[in-house]
Parts: C-alpha cells; sequence; structure tokens
C-alpha cells in the first residue's frame, strides 16, 4: 500500500536561510509526488507535482523537489526563506489514474526573523 | 470565478445533530472530493464523486453521506454529530481523474463537536 512519511512535524527556520523539508513516500512502481502548502486558515495549494522525467522539479512561489528513486524521496527546498512561506506544507502521492492521493501528516515551518 | 467555495467557515454542534456541510465549485470540474483534516493527521478522504449523480466512498465515510444531483455542488451530511466527527472538512475538486488533474481546495470549514 501507498503510504507518506514526513518526518519533521515542526522546522524553524530564519528569514533568508535555506529550507528543505523532507518527504519520504513507500511505493512500489513510480509515483506521482504532490507538494502542497496551507497557510493558517487556508485551503491547500499546489507547490508542484512530479510524474515523470526531470527529477528536478520548479514549483510556485521559488519552491523546488528533487525525486531521488533509490532514498524513495521527494524533498521540498527553497534558497532562502521569506517570513510569508510560514505555513503547513504536504506532501502527497498518487498511484495512477482514478486513484486518490495519499497525504503525509504534514510539516509546519515557522519562519523567525 | 470563485474557485471552490465553502459554507459555514465554523459550526459548533451539539451531540446527535445534524448538518450539512455545503460545496460549491465554478470551474465546471467533474470530480469533487470531501477530506477532513485532523491535528496531525493529513488529510483523510471522506467522499468523492466522478461527476453529477455518482458519488463513491473514501478511506473513512463512516458518519457521514452525500449526494451529487448538479456538477457545481456536492453537499457532505452529518447526520448524527459524534465528538469523532469534530475536525476541519475540506472541500476539492478536479477537472478530471487524479492524480493527472490539479485538485483545488475550498478553505475549510471548521466543525466542532461537544
Amino acid at each position: 500500500a501507498q503510504s507518506v512519511t514526513q518526518p519533521d512535524i515542526h522546522i524553524t527556520v530564519s528569514e533568508g536561510a535555506s529550507l528543505e523539508l523532507r518527504c519520504n513516500y513507500s511505493y512500489g512502481a513510480t509515483p506521482y509526488l504532490f507538494w502542497y502548502v496551507q497557510s493558517p486558515g487556508q485551503g491547500l495549494q499546489l507547490l508542484l507535482k512530479y510524474f515523470s522525467g526531470d527529477t528536478l522539479v520548479q514549483g510556485i512561489k521559488g519552491f523546488e523537489a528533487e525525486f531521488k528513486r533509490s532514498q524513495s524521496s521527494f524533498n521540498l527546498r527553497k534558497p532562502s526563506v521569506h517570513w510569508s512561506d510560514a505555513a503547513e506544507y504536504f506532501c502527497a502521492v498518487g498511484a495512477g489514474a482514478g486513484t486518490a492521493l495519499i497525504f503525509g501528516k504534514g510539516t509546519t515551518l515557522s519562519v523567525s526573523s | 470565478n470563485a474557485g471552490v467555495t465553502q459554507t459555514p467557515k465554523f459550526r459548533i454542534l451539539k451531540i446527535g445533530q445534524s448538518m450539512t456541510l455545503q460545496c460549491t465549485q465554478d470551474m465546471n470540474h467533474n470530480y469533487m472530493y470531501w477530506y477532513r483534516q485532523d491535528p496531525g493527521m493529513g488529510l483523510k478522504l471522506i467522499y468523492y464523486s466522478v461527476g453529477a449523480g455518482i458519488t463513491d466512498k473514501g478511506e473513512v465515510p463512516n458518519g457521514y453521506n452525500v449526494s451529487r444531483s448538479t456538477t457545481e455542488d456536492f453537499p457532505l451530511r452529518l447526520e448524527l454529530a459524534a465528538p469523532s466527527q469534530t475536525s476541519v472538512y475540506f472541500c476539492a475538486s478536479s477537472l478530471d481523474s487524479l492524480p493527472y488533474n490539479e485538485q483545488f481546495f475550498g478553505p475549510g470549514t471548521r466543525l466542532t463537536v461537544l
């Protein structure tokens, strides 16, 4: 069965510092991978997705993620964090056509000044 | 173009009461979904619909009912509210099936059952 693990429940990063949020998945074939962001009081917004091809994926708001099959990981990165990036981040995996996404438990990002 | 809208934003229910959470999308999407989000638990799929008149259960359907009489609306019904249904509920839609099509989420309904 598919599963998604986000090992870090809460991360605090200084404004301007780099960020990496970890995501590990469990799935036998090539998964469809997603990162969503949820700002306080808002619904989820898609940051980026990986289906195939180039393993480094660019998303919105300056985020990128790298798919590493050997490590079953899809970590989210940003070179320089802004205070407005404070939010909850969810990694999700999809198995194939018509299947629902499985979400991780989320990582809360705090940004300190 | 409002996207996915949900009402109400907040609600407090007493045990045993019933209510309907409303969800409407104006993007002419075929697929609609209901999720619940519990603290530290991510999102769990309750029900989904692939088109008007067609609904199916997700991972956690017990205690809920849905209907889809139009493309735009996908209400979620709680018949006998229980404390275990205290959660934040999100409605979402996609043009066609996942994972190829992006899901768009509403702002959520925060429900407390006392």
